[in-house]
């Protein structure tokens, strides 16, 4: 069975602090693909990013990267030099790659706070 | 280009009526799909819409149904209403024809209040 796991219900930092937000994923198939959004108080998911389980570069854009590594089964998101704007529940998602749908299997989010 | 709009914002009802949700998906995307989001929880899916037909479902009672029309906009429709359908019910789109597997864009959420 598809599983996702947030192990962080809650994260704190000052601005300016680095902060890494851990995903363990669980899924039979070899093919998949994971997801990070972003959930500001207004409710709406933003997405992020998406990843593909044959590419396991890992990708930067501007303070945001990931690191993928499928011998792990994590699909971890980290933000530099964090900022106020960056508080938010954060959600990472995973789909398996079937011909009957793209349902998203989400985990329970990260809340995290970004003081000044 | 204008993304995924849901109607209405917020809805108040009492338990046994019932509920409609609307959801027009973002401009060249065909597929809908429609979570459930409780308090402090993430999405659960329900079910996903593609050429009018429902191809796929989550774990949902036969009380959550939903119909998609041929300009691809949807509706999702609760029946009997409980306390505990009291959610943010999310819509996101996407597109075929990256194959299917297309990213997933959300709208703004509808919040429902049962009473």
């Amino acid at each position: 069975a598809q599983k996702v796991t947030q192990a962080q219900t809650e994260i704190s930092v000052v601005e300016k602090e680095d902060v890494t937000l851990d995903c363990v994923y669980e899924t039979r198939d070899t093919t998949y693909y994971l997801f990070w959004y972003k959930q500001p108080p207004s409710g709406e998911l933003v997405f992020l990013i998406r990843r593909n389980s044959f590419d396991e570069q890992n990708e930067i854009s501007g303070r945001y990267s990931w690191n993928f590594q499928k011998s792990t089964s994590s699909f971890n998101f980290t933000i530099t030099a964090s900022q106020v704007v960056d508080s938010a529940v954060y959600f990472c998602a995973l789909s398996e790659a079937r011909q009957a749908g793209t349902a998203l299997i989400f985990g329970k989010g990260t809340t995290l706070s970004v003081s000044s | 280009d204008a993304g995924v709009t849901q109607s209405p914002t917020h809805l108040i009802k009492t338990r046994g009526q019932q509920v409609t949700l609307r959801c027009s998906p973002k401009s060249g995307h065909d597929t809908v799909s429609w979570y459930q989001q409780a308090l402090g929880q993430g999405p659960q899916f329900i079910f996903q819409y593609y050429e009018e037909e429902e191809r796929q479902r989550g774990n949902f009672p036969d009380r959550f149904s939903g119909h998609q029309f041929p300009n691809y906009s949807s509706e999702l429709n609760v029946n009997a209403l409980l306390l505990g359908d009291s959610a943010l019910y999310l819509c996101a789109s996407s597109s075929t024809s990256g194959g299917g597997r297309d990213t997933q864009y959300f709208g703004p959420g509808t919040r429902l209040t049962v009473l």
